[in-house]
């Protein structure tokens, strides 16, 4: 089955503790991306690659790291999280560029407490 | 770089009538605009999307228009049915390699 998967699903840690969020799709797809989902502000880009070891800057990448080591896997990495960072991300990923269908993961509650 | 508003935040119908949500963008160099609805709990899905090389696209009761002059698209439902009940967010390809997407609007469809 074609799909986007992430993991963990739900995370509840402490401010400082380093955490990875891992995202890996099945479909060949070349670009991948991250989105932060909070009310009122709707879906904001984090990151996002283009393809294996490109990866480039979103509308709000401050606190987030990233690689793109391999096509299919693309980790999101807070090394220090605050509280501000508590929300739910979503990993997406389409066969080429932002201009074709975003195939969104099932999305990551993270509260950092 | 590339800014997306989108109104109204929330707009409630009653069942078989239409729900129209418009979505401006700032800029001009903006070719693609795709909607992606989302349900309660679940992850956002494409449920249509335009081109910049076209002004109107249909599909049943979805519908997407844009106007490139005034750098405006909307998204039409006709006869609005219960399951049309969702958060809608409307996008825009930016600079670079960026998708920007708007706030979105929370439609509930009364029955």
């Amino acid at each position: 089955e074609a799909q986007v998967t992430q993991n963990p699903r739900y995370l509840i840690t402490v401010t400082g503790k380093k955490l990875t969020v891992t995202c890996s799709q099945n479909m060949n797809h070349e670009y991948m991306s991250w989105y932060r989902q909070d009310p009122g502000l709707g879906l904001r880009q984090i990151y996002y690659s283009m393809n294996v070891e490109v990866t480039d800057k979103g509308d709000v990448p401050e606190g987030y790291k990233v690689s793109r080591k391999e096509k299919r896997n693309f980790p999101l990495i807070l090394e220090s999280p605050s509280p501000n960072q508590t929300s739910l991300y979503f990993c997406a990923s389409s066969f080429f560029a932002p201009y074709n269908e975003q195939f969104f993961g099932p999305g990551t509650r993270l509260t950092v407490l | 770089g590339e800014n997306v508003e989108q109104h109204p935040s929330t707009l409630s119908v009653q069942e078989g009538d239409s729900a129209v949500i418009k979505c401006t963008y700032s800029d001009s160099a903006s070719n693609y605009f795709p909607w992606y609805k989302q349900e309660l709990g679940k992850r956002p899905q494409l449920i249509i999307d335009i081109r910049s090389n076209v002004g109107e696209k249909k599909d049943q009761r979805i519908a997407v228009t844009l106007n490139k002059t005034a750098k405006h698209f909307s998204l039409h439902i006709t006869e609005t049915q219960p399951e049309d009940s969702a958060v809608y967010f409307c996008a825009g390809h930016g600079y670079g390699n960026k998708l920007v997407f708007g706030a979105g609007t929370i439609l509930r469809v009364k029955s």
